[in-house]
């Protein structure tokens, strides 16, 4: 079957790091995606990752581990507007993507 | 250049009646998506096109549910005889099979509510 696990909920500070992690159970895999939601609003892209390794893109990184079916996504110098939701999603037919429940992310001053 | 556009952004509807919602992909994307988002639950794929054809249609949680695309371009998801269960966010997105990432770039999506 398709699974996809991320937390529901984290909390950070302004400033600090996260770490959103992702693991995942899927029938094919194209590669890994990861979006931004803001309440109300439709998902937008952040980053994608379809071989092992760290890919870094400003103050967002993603890794991903094909052999353990695990993906992160890395926020530095969190700011306010960074609170959303973040969603894990893995492609595996044709682009067709598998997206997890999201992990809503609160920044707190 | 436009992104992707869906309407009515905002839908109520009384249970029984039919619904149309209609998405304009980024021009020359030929894959469409539709989803949907239930409030706190996670985007649900429901069906897919390349071009005007639906290789994947296993999303589809009723045969309430239909969806065509013509032209290539415009698509229209229809629901039928309208459940409360159907209230949700409907997004589509589209996309270039041509890149190598299959990147999704999604519509401000409907708020549909039945009522």
């Amino acid at each position: 079957g398709q699974n996809i696990d991320q937390p529901t909920e984290m909390t950070a500070t302004e400033g600090a790091i996260v770490q959103i992690n992702c693991t995942y159970q899927t029938s094919g895999f194209n590669g890994l995606f990861w979006y931004q939601q803001h309440a109300g609003e439709a998902p937008t892209f952040l980053s994608y990752n379809v071989l092992d390794g760290l890919e870094e893109k400003g103050r967002f990184s993603s890794f991903l581990s094909r052999s353990k079916g695990y993906s992160y996504l890395l926020l530095k110098e969190l700011q306010m507007k960074d609170s959303a939701s973040y969603l894990c999603a893995v492609s595996w037919s044709q682009g067709n993507l598998i997206f997890g429940k999201g992990t809503k992310l609160s920044v707190k001053p | 250049g436009a992104g992707v556009s869906q309407s009515p952004s905002n839908k109520v509807t009384e249970k029984g009646k039919d619904v149309e919602l209609r998405c304009d992909p980024i021009s020359g994307h030929t894959a469409l998506y539709w989803y949907r988002q239930s409030l706190g639950q996670g985007l649900e794929f429901l069906i897919y096109f390349q071009g005007n054809s639906a290789p994947d249609k296993s999303g589809l949680p009723s045969d309430r549910f239909s969806a065509e695309r013509t032209g290539g371009s415009v698509s229209t998801l229809t629901i039928q005889r309208t459940q409360q269960e159907d209230s949700a966010v409907y997004l589509c997105a589209s996309s270039s099979l041509g890149s190598v990432s299959y990147e999704q770039y999604f519509g401000p999506g409907t708020r549909l509510t039945v009522t």
